[in-house]
C-alpha cells in the first residue's frame, strides 16, 4: 500500500515550457487535490476531484489544468510557466469518512527559471 | 479574508516542557473540522490530530491534544513532553461543510523549535 505518490520530486523547468505532475493513489478514494505551498506560507487550493470525471477549480486555478480519467490518478498540467509558479505541490487525496482525513503525497519542488 | 491564522510565526521550547501553538479560525458553516498537520524539514505533510466541530471533548493523539474553544473560535495544539523530533513546521487546517470537495484552509504555519 503505497498511499499517495508523486512524480517527480524535483524539476527544474525553463519559463514558457510545459509539465504535468503525476499523482497517483491506490486507496480507492474518490477525493482528490492539488495544493502548491510558496515558501514561509501554508498550502492554497489549486484544483480538486470528487470522482473519475469530476474537477473543479480551487483558490489558485490560473495556469494550470487537471484531469480526473481515473480513480486513481489525477495529473496537473502547466501551461506556458513561469516563475510565480516555483513552489512545492503537493496531492493528495481523501474519503467522505467522519474525518475526512486528506492523505497526502511526499510533494514535488518545482523551479521556474 | 483569513479562514486560519496562526499568530506565533516561531516558537522555542525545551526538551522535555509542554508548548502551546496557537491557531484562530473564521467559519459561519455549523459542521467543520479543525486538523493539525506537521511538516518537519524533509518536506512532508503529517497528520497529528483532529476536531470535529460537534465533538464535545477535546481530541488527544498520544502527546498531542488540541485544546478547542468553539465560542472563541479557537483551536490551539498542545505537545506536551517535548523532543527534539518535534522540531518542525506546524500547520492548523480547516474543512468546513461548504467547502469544495472538503478542501482544507490552511494556515500559514508555526516553525517550532525544541532545543536540548
Amino acid at each position: 500500500n503505497a498511499g499517495v505518490t508523486q512524480t517527480p520530486k524535483f524539476h527544474i523547468l525553463k519559463i514558457g515550457q510545459s509539465m504535468t505532475l503525476q499523482c497517483t493513489q491506490d486507496m480507492n478514494h474518490n477525493y482528490m487535490y492539488w495544493y502548491r505551498q510558496d515558501p514561509g506560507m501554508g498550502l492554497k487550493l489549486i484544483y480538486y476531484s470528487v470522482g473519475a470525471g469530476i474537477t473543479d477549480k480551487g483558490e489558485v486555478p490560473n495556469g494550470y489544468n487537471v484531469s480526473r480519467s481515473t480513480t486513481e490518478d489525477f495529473p496537473l498540467r502547466l501551461e506556458l510557466a513561469a516563475p510565480s509558479q516555483t513552489s512545492v505541490y503537493f496531492c493528495a487525496s481523501g474519503e467522505a469518512t467522519y474525518y475526512y482525513e486528506q492523505y497526502f503525497g511526499p510533494g514535488t519542488r518545482l523551479t521556474v527559471t | 479574508a483569513q479562514k486560519i491564522t496562526q499568530t506565533q510565526p516561531g516558537m522555542f521550547v525545551q526538551e522535555k516542557e509542554a508548548v502551546t501553538l496557537d491557531c484562530t479560525y473564521d467559519t459561519s458553516d455549523q459542521s467543520y473540522g479543525l486538523f493539525w498537520y506537521k511538516q518537519p524539514s524533509s518536506g512532508e505533510m503529517i497528520f497529528l490530530i483532529y476536531q470535529g466541530s460537534y465533538d464535545e471533548q477535546n481530541a488527544t493523539e498520544g502527546r498531542y491534544s488540541l485544546n478547542f474553544q468553539k465560542a472563541r473560535k479557537s483551536a490551539n495544539l498542545v505537545i506536551s513532553a517535548s523532543q527534539l523530533g518535534d522540531s518542525a513546521m506546524y500547520f492548523c487546517a480547516m474543512r468546513e461543510a461548504s467547502n469544495s470537495g472538503y478542501a482544507l484552509n490552511f494556515g500559514k504555519g508555526t516553525s517550532l523549535l525544541v532545543t536540548p
